[in-house]
C-alpha cells in the first residue's frame, strides 16, 4: 500500500537553529498538509498546500515557518529559528482528492534544546 | 469556529467485546465530513472511517461502524470483536465541506486499551 514517508524520524536541534522536515507524499496525491502534535495534546493544523501554493494556514504558521515542494516529489517544512515550544511531533499528510481522507506519514519528532 | 469534544480520555475493553467511543462536535455548518483516526504506539495516524454529513446512512468498515446523529452533533465509533491490535489513541475529526477550508479539526483523543 502506498505510504507517506517522513524523514528524519527524530531530530534534535539547538534553539535558534533552522530545521527542515522532509516528506514524500503519495505520488498521485494533489493536496498536502502539515500538522503538529505537542506531547499529550491535540493534533493541530499548520498548513495546506495545493497547486504549488499555500491554500490555508493556521495562526501557528507564522513567519518562522515555510513550506516548499521543490521537485515535484518532496514536500518540506522549514522552521527558521526554532524555539523550545516548537518541540512536537510533526506529521505530513497527503490526499488524492479533497475530503477523501488523508494518508498521514509516521511523523518526525522534533526536540529543541 | 468548529470544535470537537471527546469527553472520555481513556477506555478499556476485553478482547472480542464491543466498545463505543463517543465524540461530539459543534458547528453552524450543514455540510461537512467527520473522521475517526487511530494512532497506535508507532505514532502514525491511520484513517479508520469517514462519514459525509449529507448521508443519513452510517458508515461501516469491517468491524468499525459509526452512529452519526446530525441533529445531536454526535459521531460515535463502535468497534466490534475488539482485537489486541485495536489498542491505540483514537481521534475524532471534523472537516468543513466549505470550499477553501481543508483542515481537520481534531478532538483531544481517547486512549483505548484492549485486555486479553
Amino acid at each position: 500500500e502506498p505510504e507517506v514517508t517522513q524523514t528524519p524520524s527524530h531530530q534534535v536541534t539547538q534553539m535558534g537553529q533552522e530545521v527542515i522536515l522532509r516528506c514524500v507524499p503519495i505520488s498521485n496525491h494533489l493536496y498536502f498538509y502539515w500538522y503538529r502534535q505537542i506531547l499529550g495534546q491535540k493534533v493541530e493544523f499548520l498548513v495546506s498546500f495545493y497547486n504549488n501554493e499555500i491554500s490555508e494556514k493556521s495562526e501557528i504558521f507564522d513567519d518562522q515557518f515555510s513550506v516548499e515542494r521543490p521537485d515535484g516529489s518532496n514536500f518540506t517544512l522549514k522552521i527558521r529559528s526554532t524555539k523550545l515550544e516548537d518541540s512536537a511531533m510533526y506529521f505530513c499528510a497527503s490526499e488524492t482528492e479533497i475530503n477523501y481522507g488523508y494518508t498521514f506519514g509516521s511523523g518526525t519528532r522534533l526536540t529543541v534544546v | 469556529a468548529q470544535t470537537v469534544t471527546q469527553s472520555q480520555p481513556e477506555m478499556s475493553v476485553q478482547e472480542a467485546e464491543t466498545v463505543t467511543l463517543s465524540c461530539t462536535y459543534d458547528t453552524s455548518e450543514s455540510d461537512y465530513y467527520l473522521f475517526w483516526y487511530k494512532q497506535p504506539p508507532s505514532r502514525q495516524m491511520i484513517l479508520v472511517i469517514r462519514q459525509e454529513a449529507y448521508k443519513q446512512q452510517n458508515a461501516t468498515e469491517n468491524r468499525f461502524s459509526v452512529n452519526f446523529q446530525k441533529a445531536a452533533k454526535s459521531f460515535s465509533l463502535k468497534i466490534s470483536d475488539s482485537q489486541l491490535g485495536d489498542a491505540a489513541m483514537y481521534f475524532c475529526a471534523y472537516r468543513s465541506a466549505r470550499g477553501g477550508s481543508e483542515k481537520l479539526v481534531f478532538g483531544k483523543g481517547m486512549k483505548l486499551t484492549v485486555n486479553p
